[in-house]
């Protein structure tokens, strides 16, 4: 089945740390992204890339890192630099100039301990 | 003023009556237009598209979308307890590139 699978479902960084989650993509899709959700908000766009080996920041970008190095996988890392990272994290991947169209991975909960 | 905006709610609507969602937006040039919905806990899925001024129909639902008033809206007839959940308005505007943002969302809870 083709689809987008993120993982872990759940995760918890310690403060200082930095921690990575994964995004596979078997949709052959060409666009990638990543956004954040927190409580009772919409999506905010993180980072997204529309090509292998190339991305771009998005309206949040301070405190992450990311990167394309093959066209399936989209890892995003939150460093420790990212003061409040409690949220809802959604990969979601689109055909090229379709980009209204996206599909969405099941998401990752991060938490701080 | 923000780029889409919705009434977060929640919004109640009895079971079997229609319920209305809407959005503004405020980026003129906007061509592409997007409603997705997300279950409590679970990821968004798109389930209705529109681009031109007008309906759009497909099955129980229908959106509507006026350019001039930069207003886009999802009806949902005959509602069901299954379509319980938070609406996601999308809208595609250039900022440099090309981008998708969303609106807050609005939680519609429909009661047997």
């Amino acid at each position: 089945d083709g689809g987008i699978t993120q993982s872990p479902k759940y995760l918890f960084r310690k403060e200082g740390q930095n921690v990575t989650l994964s995004c596979e993509q078997n949709l052959n899709h060409d666009a990638m992204y990543w956004y954040r959700q927190d409580p009772g908000q919409g999506l905010r766009l993180i980072y997204y890339s529309q090509i292998v080996n190339d991305f771009q920041k998005g309206d949040i970008a301070e405190g992450y890192s990311v990167s394309r190095e093959k066209k399936e996988s989209f890892p995003l890392t939150v460093t420790s630099a990212q003061k409040n990272p409690t949220a809802f994290y959604l990969c979601a991947s689109s055909i090229e100039g379709r980009l209204g169209i996206q599909y969405f991975g099941a998401g990752t909960r991060l938490s701080v301990l | 003023q923000k780029e889409v905006e919705q009434n977060s709610g929640p919004l109640s609507v009895p079971e079997g009556a229609i319920a209305s969602l809407n959005c503004t937006y405020s980026d003129r040039g906007s061509q592409s237009f997007f409603w997705y919905r997300q279950y409590s806990g679970k990821s968004p899925e798109l389930i209705m598209s529109i681009y031109s001024n007008g309906d759009k129909e497909d099955g129980r639902f229908t959106a509507q979308l006026n350019k001039a008033s930069q207003y886009v809206s999802l009806l949902i007839r005959d509602s069901q307890p299954s379509d319980s959940a938070t609406y996601l308005c999308a809208v595609s505007i250039i900022q440099g590139a090309q981008k998708l943002v969303f609106g807050q969302g609005t939680r519609l809870t429909i009661n047997p």
